[in-house]
């Protein structure tokens, strides 16, 4: 089945710093990729949609500023936290959907960011 | 998307089926009901999905109401690989959909 990869699998920066997490759809082209947050105990939250060559879409609440998302190739949507803080601390989760029908999304692994 | 009402968590004894129910009665007509997994500390799985027929596939069986305003996911001979946190979820067809979840149930499969 479809495979949709991200890294890295954890990560722990310093406050202040920036960090980027990759998300790759492994062998399939997504030309929209899906980004979530997942704080500890709680469900799934929509960030952002991600699309290929185009600014990315945000929901209510998200800080574009602070989630820079780039959709640059088929294959690879990135997610940078800037001047990351302890409370962007979370579960990061990105899903990509197969093109055409009703296929559905495949999510990735996630990624464990600490903000120290 | 219509919101969904689950319980909070279920024990089921390894070897047994495991019964989610779902609670779905603003569903309107051209939303299905989907079901997602998410085993501690991974990425979310899909597992089956329905518009108002019955489905059955190699991960599990979904039962839907007649009048749709409720389902229920069996998973026939649960194991323990099985525990996890289970998402009933009901929106329009098609990858391209947002994925809004809820709570979900925790199904914790006893040995």
């Amino acid at each position: 089945g479809a495979v949709v990869s991200q890294h890295p699998s954890w990560v722990i920066c310093k406050s202040g710093t920036s960090v980027k997490i990759e998300c790759r759809s492994l062998d399939f082209q997504a030309t929209t990729m899906f980004w979530y947050r997942q704080f500890p105990k709680q469900s799934l939250m929509l960030m952002a949609t991600s699309n290929e060559g185009s600014k990315a879409t945000y929901e209510q609440g998200v800080e574009k500023d602070k989630f820079l998302i780039n959709h640059a190739s088929l294959t690879l949507s990135t997610l940078t936290v800037t001047s990351a803080h302890p409370e962007d601390s979370s579960f990061y989760i990105c899903s990509a959907p197969l093109a055409g029908g009703s296929y559905e999304q495949y999510f990735g692994p996630g990624t464990r960011l600490t903000v120290t | 998307d219509a919101k969904t009402t689950q319980p909070p968590s279920m024990d089921c004894a390894e070897g047994r089926a495991a019964n989610l129910p779902c609670n779905h009665s603003t569903i309107s007509g051209n939303e299905y009901v989907y079901w997602y997994r998410q085993i501690h500390s991974q990425g979310p799985q899909y597992i089956i999905h329905g518009l108002k027929n019955n489905e059955t596939n190699e991960m599990a069986s979904l039962i839907i109401t007649e009048d749709r305003k409720s389902s229920t996911l069996i998973l026939p001979h649960a194991t323990l690989r099985d525990t996890a946190v289970y998402y009933c979820i009901v929106r329009l067809p098609g990858g391209y959909q947002k994925v809004t979840f809820g709570t979900g149930t925790k199904l914790q499969v006893i040995p």
